[in-house]
């Protein structure tokens, strides 16, 4: 399979603890993107990179989230001393190409619970 | 404020008729748009595009209308199946690489 994939599927957590979220985007893709989903609506825009450049954050993207792609291949997400606020499904797109906009495929999302 | 708009939190459609699924925005900058499906415990699934220099853009059994002086576009389904039952998203991008999502349709097609 060819795809986009994160793990874990499924994260639950307890407050103030620390989680990383992993992405592998397809593998010719050089853009790599997350995304925020909450309950009825739609995925929110969290942060962009071209190859291993972190080119755009979103406000969404408070200090307690950093995400990095060290190789230009996967990514992490973590997030530090979890909020209950942070309970969403979390997306990760990937796209080829350079200049104006590029369709983006999505993996199955990471699931986070913070209890 | 949300930038993309979709009014209709659900529809319903008998099987074999046309489904149109509404989305609305406001920044006329957008020069990108996109319709995703998904599924429940799934992530979105890419279903069509168009780019703003087209009005219209169709694969298959879908087809995408772009109304630019009205920022409105619109998926149409024919004939619409049980299967495409899910949760469909439009998407809009101003030449950079965030996209604006709707908060979704949820589609029931009746059998």
């Amino acid at each position: 399979d060819t795809g986009v994939s994160q793990n874990p599927r499924h994260k639950i957590t307890k407050r103030g603890q620390n989680v990383t979220f992993r992405c592998d985007p397809i593998s010719e893709h050089n853009r790599l993107y997350w995304y925020r989903q909450t309950l009825g609506q739609g995925p929110e825009f969290l942060t962009y990179f071209q190859n291993e450049a972190q080119l755009e954050k979103s406000r969404l993207l408070s200090d307690r989230f950093s995400a990095e792609r060290p190789k230009g291949s996967f990514s992490t997400l973590e997030i530090q001393r979890t909020e209950q606020g942070d309970s969403a499904m979390y997306l990760c797109a990937s796209s080829s190409g350079t200049g104006g906009p590029k369709t983006q495929y999505f993996g199955p999302g990471t699931r986070l619970l913070v209890l | 404020d949300q930038q993309v708009k979709q009014n209709s939190p659900s529809l319903s459609v008998q099987e074999g008729r046309i489904s149109i699924l509404n989305c609305d925005y406001t920044n006329s900058m957008f020069d990108y748009f996109l319709w995703y499906k998904k599924y429940p415990a799934e992530g979105p699934t890419f279903l069509i595009s168009i780019s703003s220099i087209k009005d219209k853009n169709e694969d298959g059994r879908f087809t995408v209308f772009l109304n630019k002086s009205a920022k409105h576009l619109s998926l149409h389904i024919v004939p619409s199946q049980p299967g495409d039952s899910a949760v469909y998203f439009c998407a809009a991008s101003e030449v950079g690489n965030q996209f604006y999502f709707g908060t979704g349709t949820s589609l029931t097609v009746i059998p």
